[in-house]
């Protein structure tokens, strides 16, 4: 099975900055999906970006970036021009197997101060 | 319009009582899934159901049932609750199983006293 590791528990990051949400995973599968979900304090899990692990690019989505390192087995999320609304817990999770068993990271919690 | 939705979004209850928790997804996707958050947020796979078909059964007490009555619900039914159930429930859907994105519905807090 995936493990995820999410080693950031909590960071800080002012109004307009990047931030780099950190993320490595642990498979001997050829092929998996790595994700980055977003929960605000409102509760609900929204999906931000996917990368799969063939895919020859980084993935975009916005002002999410995913920055993909095979080799390391990283999957950092990279949110550029922070915004206040930006501010919750960032979860990477992966799936490595046909059944759609989602492994989630312990999340980090993203605080952005204006 | 909301694509997956869970009623109800809060649930207190006693130990010993029994409760359900349903949801429903208008994306016409094929795969549901419960999951658990628990109180230090993390976040674990308890179920699916592939068009009807239960896939993935978790290391569950058996006091949780899911019920899936037609592709586009999938409820949960926990017997006996006990304090540890206290969580998040979390349903989500996915196109099919495999390398799908799953898009989660809103949550259930629910609260065992």
């Amino acid at each position: 099975a995936q493990k995820i590791t999410q080693t950031q528990p909590g960071m800080f990051v002012q109004e307009k900055e990047a931030v780099t949400l950190d993320c490595t995973y642990d498979t001997s599968d050829p092929s998996y999906g790595l994700f980055w979900y977003k929960q605000p304090s409102s509760g609900e899990m929204i999906f931000l970006i996917y990368q799969g692990s063939y895919d020859q690019q980084n993935a975009t989505e916005g002002r999410y970036s995913l920055n993909f390192q095979k080799a390391r087995k990283s999957a950092n999320l990279v949110i550029s021009a922070s915004q206040l609304g930006d501010s919750a817990m960032y979860f990477c999770a992966s799936l490595d197997d046909s059944w759609g068993k989602l492994q989630f990271g312990a999340g980090t919690q993203v605080v952005v101060t204006p | 319009d909301t694509a997956v939705s869970q009623t109800p979004k809060y649930l207190v209850t006693q130990m010993g009582n029994d409760k359900s928790i349903k949801c429903e997804q208008n994306l016409g996707h094929d795969t549901m899934y419960w999951y658990k958050q628990d109180s230090k947020k993390f976040l674990k796979i308890m179920f699916s159901y592939n068009n009807k078909e239960l896939i993935i059964n978790e290391t569950v007490p058996n006091r949780f049932s899911p019920k899936s009555p037609d592709k586009a619900h999938l409820n949960l039914h926990i017997n006996s609750l006990e304090l540890g159930d206290s969580a998040v429930y979390f349903c989500a859907s996915s196109l099919g199983q495999g390398m799908e994105t799953q898009y989660f519905g809103p949550g259930t807090r629910l609260l065992v006293l």
